[in-house]
Order: structure tokens, then sequence, then C-alpha cells
């Protein structure tokens, strides 16, 4: 599977916007860029996903490099409840090869 | 819908003890799978199915067994316990090419 490169750790003050970056310089054309972020003592959860374009939801945005070697999740205005550990995932598209793999993650700390 | 749901939340074995964690779905989901997560890491993948009546290995199986008899369940057992297994465990599901959904997670010391 491609790896992924993400900071350990990231703090950001309430009411700003995050950036968290993600490397993935060996990404195939069939792999999709998904983000999952899980709180504290919580299973995961999905915040979004995109291929080459890029994507808004109502939790965030994500940005794709043109190359797709990178990407950015955005989170317009953090709050408190934004605090958790975001994982960026590259996820094949070939049916049936549905797993994801997780690596260790950034740490968003939301400063009051 | 009740999503994801894990049985039991907390428990605690002694070496060599046996056990089963239950996953259920209500969601009609193809894909199921069971994670470990220890202290600091991300999940890492144990076992998956991806129909009633399919598993297959993941990252870090042994120790583990899975069966998938229901679609709608999908079943981790322990058959003797280390400590090495002392984790927090999470089961997830999804249809073809969605999101993800996870369980609250099943806390699991073994002494």
């Amino acid at each position: 599977d491609a790896k992924t490169t993400q900071p350990n750790s990231m703090e950001s003050n309430e009411e700003e916007p995050v950036h968290l970056p993600c490397n993935h310089s060996t990404i195939s054309g069939t792999d999709y860029i998904h983000w999952y972020r899980q709180l504290p003592s919580q299973g995961p959860e999905y915040v979004i996903h995109g291929l080459t374009s890029n994507v808004n939801n109502r939790m965030a945005s994500l940005a794709i490099a043109e190359d797709r070697k990178s990407s950015t999740l955005i989170l317009h205005r953090a709050t408190l409840r934004d605090a958790a550990v975001y994982y960026c995932i590259l996820r094949d598209t070939n049916f049936g090869n549905e797993k994801l793999t997780f690596g260790t993650g950034t740490r968003l700390t939301i400063i009051p | 819908n009740a999503g994801v749901t894990q049985t039991p939340k907390f428990r605690v074995l002694k070496t060599g003890q046996s056990m089963t964690l239950l996953c259920a779905q209500d969601m009609n989901h193809e894909y199921m799978y069971w994670y470990r997560q220890d202290p600091g890491m991300g999940l890492r993948l144990i076992h998956y199915s991806v129909g009633e009546g399919t598993t297959a290995k993941g990252e870090v199986p042994d120790g583990y067994n899975v069966s998938r008899l229901k679609k709608q369940n999908f079943l981790l057992g322990l058959e003797s316990a280390a400590p090495s297994q002392t984790s927090v465990y999470f089961c997830a599901s999804n249809e073809a090419f969605g999101e993800q959904y996870f369980g609250p997670g099943t806390r699991l010391t073994v002494t």
C-alpha cells in the first residue's frame, strides 16, 4: 500500500483556520485520498475524501496538489471539539480492496 | 439506526482464558473489519470480511479467529488470551466504495 507522511502534532487557536498537511509521493492513479479523525476515547470517523479535484463538505475542505503527491485538510474555523488525531489514508479503488491502512496521524490541539 | 455496536465495552481476562467480541451493524453493509489500537499508535487491521460467510487475514491476525455467519454480525475470538493482546478493539463496516463506520470500541485487558 502507498504510504502517507504527516506531522506528529499541531496546535491551533480556537476559531482560526487549520491546515493539516499530508505527503503521499508514491500515490497511484487509482488511490483516493481519505481523511478520518479520532476524537478522544472514540472510534475514528470519516471526514472527507477526494481523487484529483478539491472537495468541500460540511466538516472540512480538502485541497489536493496538481501532481497529487500531497494534500491538505482544511478546517475553516477550529473549535475545541475539533481536537483529535487526524489520519490521512490512501484507499485503492480497485473493486474488493476496501481496506484502510492507518498511520499514526497528526494530533491536533486546539488552544482556547 | 444504531450504526455499529460492539459488545462488551470493557473486559478483563486472565492469561489463557478465551472470549468472543461481537460486532453488529444495521446498515446492510457487505464489508466488516476488526482493528486493534495500542497506546499512541494508529489502528491495525486484524481480520476482515467482504461478505457473509467470508473472512480474510489482515496485518496482525495471529492469535485471533473470526466468523461471519450472518451479514450483520462479525465475531472476533481469542482462544488463549495473552498480555500482548491488551488493546482497544474497534469494529467497522462499509458498503462498496463507501466510508467506514466505526463502533465505540472494546477495551480489553489481559493480566
